[in-house]
């Protein structure tokens, strides 16, 4: 799995967009970029995949460019309720194996929104 | 989506009793079980996988006769931590594979005392 480098803390204030980018320069031709998102005392949700070019949901968009060595998760406008710890993880998805990888998660970045 | 339901979310023990974490797949059939540890301010630590039917496979360094896991059916993961200690109070995740992806359990913290 290749290893992923995040910024350990970021601060924003409300109404701001708000990026955070991940590095995984051995990132392998089968790897999608999966992110996920982290309250106190909750496990991790899915905000975010994709494997190229830009991915955007109802919650975040997803900036891959096209060497894929990295990728920035950007949130339109946070609000004080995106304070989390955001993970991005690397990998090949399961269903492309036939199997479950094992989800190694680095340290995340810590998301403080302020009022 | 697929849900994952785990429970007690928190639960205290005395030091030296057994508890046991269970995490049930509510509308999906969970082959593939990962179980994870995370303490204050650090990130989720791997267990072990456990595969439904099979023995788990655990981390290194991890202890796994202290860290029981079953896995018995396709809808029901059990993680028990044997004689506990103050050192194993941790939060404590599970995580199934859906078939395109992964869902957590919401946690348990385990304070042992």
């Amino acid at each position: 799995l290749a290893k992923t480098t995040q910024p350990i803390s970021m601060d924003s204030y409300e109404g701001q967009e708000v990026n955070i980018t991940c590095s995984h320069n051995n990132i392998a031709t089968n790897d999608y970029i999966t992110w996920y998102q982290q309250f106190p005392s909750q496990g991790p949700r899915f905000i975010i995949q994709g494997y190229k070019t830009k991915v955007t949901n109802e919650v975040a968009s997803l900036f891959i460019p096209a060497d894929r060595k990295s990728s920035t998760l950007s949130l339109p406008r946070v609000s004080l309720s995106d304070t989390a710890v955001y993970y991005c993880l690397v990998g090949d998805i399961p269903f492309r194996r036939g199997g479950y990888n094992k989800l190694i998660f680095g340290a995340g970045t810590r998301l403080a929104v302020h009022p | 989506g697929a849900v994952v339901s785990q429970h007690p979310s928190r639960v205290i023990c005395k030091s030296g009793t057994s508890v046991k974490i269970e995490c049930r797949s509510l509308d999906f059939q969970a082959t593939t079980m990962f179980w994870y540890r995370q303490f204050p301010k650090k990130s989720l630590m791997l267990m072990a996988t456990s595969n439904e039917g099979s023995k788990a496979t655990y981390e290194q360094g991890v202890e796994k006769d202290k860290f029981l896991i079953n896995h018995a059916s396709l809808t029901l993961s059990t993680l028990t931590v044997t004689s506990a200690h103050p050192e194993d109070s941790s939060f404590y995740i599970c995580s199934a594979g859906t078939g395109d992806g992964y869902t957590f359990g919401s946690g348990t913290r385990l304070t042992v005392v």
